[in-house]
């Protein structure tokens, strides 16, 4: 009953070093999505994906580049990281149009600082 | 364009007391709407949501939410608190139902007192 797992879930990086984080659902959900937070600012989407091959643009998209090569797995790298890049990142994913009405199933998050 | 407001970024109750978190939205055409919770360093889990059916919805943990149009507004509601509802709540609207994109506020935090 894992749902959706990202790893790693806590990560130091020096500036101007990449990374990428990985997310795995097993719900068999068409969309998928990237969110940081940050205090005060809620959640942003980062990117989105509607489904395998396919992804999308959120609203803080700059400096972050994913894939979605399987339907189950959607990757958020970094590749060179920036101290505004700190902060708690999450996956989502939820069922396609028309079943879908809004309920994203997040993982755990994971903490990044970027030193 | 959908936009999302909570108003208090933190919200103090005694354990008894009525609990009231307010959400304001913008959008220019029907909207979903969602409340989230989110305990310490877990993820978020939908409280509930408003899909154009009833106005007044129930979630879990005896929480409730009105859907009022007319001051496009969703606030959450319990009627008694209890020390474990302390927690993170984001009110949220539903950009398009064709991607499941949503907007999120900018989170409450609710403070539960003995």
């Amino acid at each position: 009953n894992a749902g959706v797992t990202q790893t790693p879930k806590f990560r130091v990086l020096k500036t101007g070093q990449s990374m990428t984080l990985l997310c795995a659902q097993d719900m068999n959900h068409e969309y998928m999505y990237w969110y940081r937070q940050d205090p005060g600012m809620g959640l942003r989407l980062i990117h989105y994906s509607v489904g395998e091959g396919t992804t999308a643009k959120g609203e803080v998209p700059d400096g972050y580049n994913v894939s979605r090569l399987k339907k189950q797995n959607f990757l958020l790298g970094l590749e060179s990281a920036a101290p505004s890049q700190t902060s708690v990142y999450f996956c989502a994913s939820s069922y396609s149009h028309p079943a879908n009405t809004g309920e994203l199933f997040f993982g755990e998050g994971s903490r990044l600082t970027v030193l | 364009a959908q936009s999302v407001t909570q108003l208090g970024s933190h919200v103090s109750v005694s354990e008894g007391a009525l609990v009231l978190l307010r959400c304001n939205y913008s959008s220019s055409v029907p909207p979903y709407l969602f409340w989230y919770v989110q305990y310490p360093n877990q993820g978020l889990q939908l409280l509930l949501k408003y899909t154009s059916a009833a106005t007044l919805v129930k979630g879990i943990n005896g929480f409730e939410a009105e859907f009022k149009k007319s001051e496009t507004s969703f606030h959450l509601t319990k009627p008694s608190a209890h020390m474990s509802d302390a927690a993170e709540y984001f009110c949220a609207v539903s950009a398009t139902s064709i991607t499941g994109k949503l907007i999120f506020g900018q989170g409450t935090t609710l403070q539960v007192k003995p």
